[in-house]
């Protein structure tokens, strides 16, 4: 059973560009967390979705970013005219849909270096 | 902001010794805390949860004990072993009764482990 997968891996972009990061989350996981770690740091949650809904983006900068869950294929988390403090990595996190104790599972993130 | 700190950033320990990893969290809402392992270059890896209903609960080597009273866990890992050398988190979910919903990280341990 394949883990959380994220695409790319390192992402290198000059400011302006827009940088586009990927993430499949596990089989049989419909609930998807993005998530910004800089060095030395915690990771910062920015935004959660379900499955063609944004349950919470309250984490997330109201301009530049977006992200989306499709009904088919991988979340999406784009930045629009990147800046130099866009620079860090990017986790995805999925979790399935029933509550009760069932942790988050991270991906092994993409990291974005703005040049 | 966030709401899950620790007390110190860096731990050495020698090979074969335990090692004890705090946490401190502010949020008296927080019913649902989880430690994660990351490596560099890695994503968290998910080491062991707790619901608030709890006050100890132990895994493989490891044991996590929560104080909801001074708002303090902590993480014990037993016959501590090279590989165990990692920044270890601490995270907690707000979601009363539920374990979906973001996740507030502390800022992370360095576990260093020396042969």
């Amino acid at each position: 059973n394949a883990g959380v997968m994220q695409n790319p891996r390192h992402l290198v972009r000059r400011r302006g560009q827009e940088a586009r990061l990927r993430c499949s989350p596990m089989k049989g996981h419909s609930h998807v967390y993005w998530y910004r770690q800089l060095p030395e740091e915690g990771l910062k949650f920015m935004v959660y979705l379900q499955k063609e809904n944004i349950i919470d983006e309250s984490g997330m900068p109201k301009e530049r970013f977006s992200a989306e869950f499709p009904k088919e294929g991988p979340s999406i988390l784009r930045i629009q005219q990147v800046v130099r403090g866009d620079s860090a990595a990017y986790f995805c996190a999925s979790s399935p849909p029933w509550q009760g104790n069932q942790p988050q599972h991270f991906g092994d993130g993409t990291r974005l270096s703005i040049l | 902001g966030e709401s899950v700190g620790l007390h110190l950033p860096t731990l050495s320990v020698q090979e074969g010794d335990n090692s004890i990893i705090n946490c401190a969290y502010s949020n008296s809402a927080s019913d649902y805390f989880i430690w994660y392992k990351q490596e560099s270059g890695k994503g968290p890896q998910f080491i062991i949860d707790i619901r608030s209903n709890m006050d100890k609960r132990q895994g493989q080597r490891v044991t996590v004990l929560l104080n909801k009273t001074v708002k303090h866990l902590s993480l014990q890992i037993a016959a501590t072993q090279p590989g165990d050398s990692a920044v270890y988190f601490c995270a907690e979910n707000t979601a009363r009764g539920s374990t979906l919903g973001r996740l507030y990280f502390g800022r992370g341990t360095q576990l260093t482990v020396w042969p």
